[in-house]
């Protein structure tokens, strides 16, 4: 069955630096986005992504962050200048058509030190 | 804006009975989904439920969408060890975004 992939499984960066977070939607999915959940929390919502634009964003994405479809299969989320509090998994997630059940990949644990 | 509230927080239960978990919400959704998230993975879609009212079963799973379109449950009977994990509903608004519950983490004792 088709998943979405997310790399790396773990990134560790030092607090003001920049990080990429890669993932691979499902190959036949129109709509993609990202979610965050800080340890032990629910998942938040933060972007989503359709036609090479954001359709919509949370108040936690903010300035420092951005997301771009390099080409016909990445999708990926910027963080400019990482803070203390951008520790989290962060969650790639994509579906077809709008309605449809969104699915999720792995995650990749974001340690910020 | 848009907030779900799931109950309870957390549930033990011995292994065999039933479990009953339920979102709420002061917004209107058009879609309810229920995930489970195992320990260092993403959520895994169990339930989609598309119409108010609606009743969907998934094997031992079934899960309700309120009338209101503002809340639902999810049921598990039987439970199994493997249940073990933490549960979140959903709600997908009509633009297509989603927010989540604050999830319920389920422990099953042998």
């Amino acid at each position: 069955e088709p998943e979405v992939t997310q790399t790396p499984s773990h990134q560790v960066t030092q607090m003001g630096q920049e990080v990429i977070l890669r993932c691979v939607p499902i190959s036949n999915h129109l709509y993609f986005y990202w979610y965050r959940q800080i340890l032990g929390q629910k998942v938040e919502f933060l972007v989503s992504f359709y036609n090479n634009e954001i359709s919509e964003k949370s108040e936690i994405f903010d300035d420092q962050f951005s997301v771009e479809r390099p080409d016909g299969s990445n999708f990926t989320l910027k963080i400019r200048s990482t803070k203390l509090e951008d520790s989290a998994m962060y969650f790639c997630a994509s579906n077809r058509r709008e309605g449809q059940p969104q699915h999720f990949g792995d995650g990749t644990r974001l340690s910020i030190l | 804006g848009q907030q779900l509230n799931q109950s309870p927080q957390s549930m033990f239960i011995q292994e065999g009975e039933d479990v009953s978990m339920n979102c709420t919400s002061s917004s209107i959704f058009n879609t309810w989904l229920w995930y489970k998230q195992d320990p260092g993975e993403g959520p895994v879609l169990l339930i989609a439920l598309y119409k108010a009212g609606e009743l969907t079963s998934n094997g031992r799973l079934t899960a309700q969408f309120g009338i209101t379109r503002k809340d639902s449950f999810l049921n598990i009977s039987a439970s199994i060890p493997s249940d073990v994990g933490i549960y979140f509903c959903a709600g997908q608004l009509r633009n297509n975004d989603m927010r989540f519950g604050a999830g319920t983490r389920l422990t099953v004792k042998p």
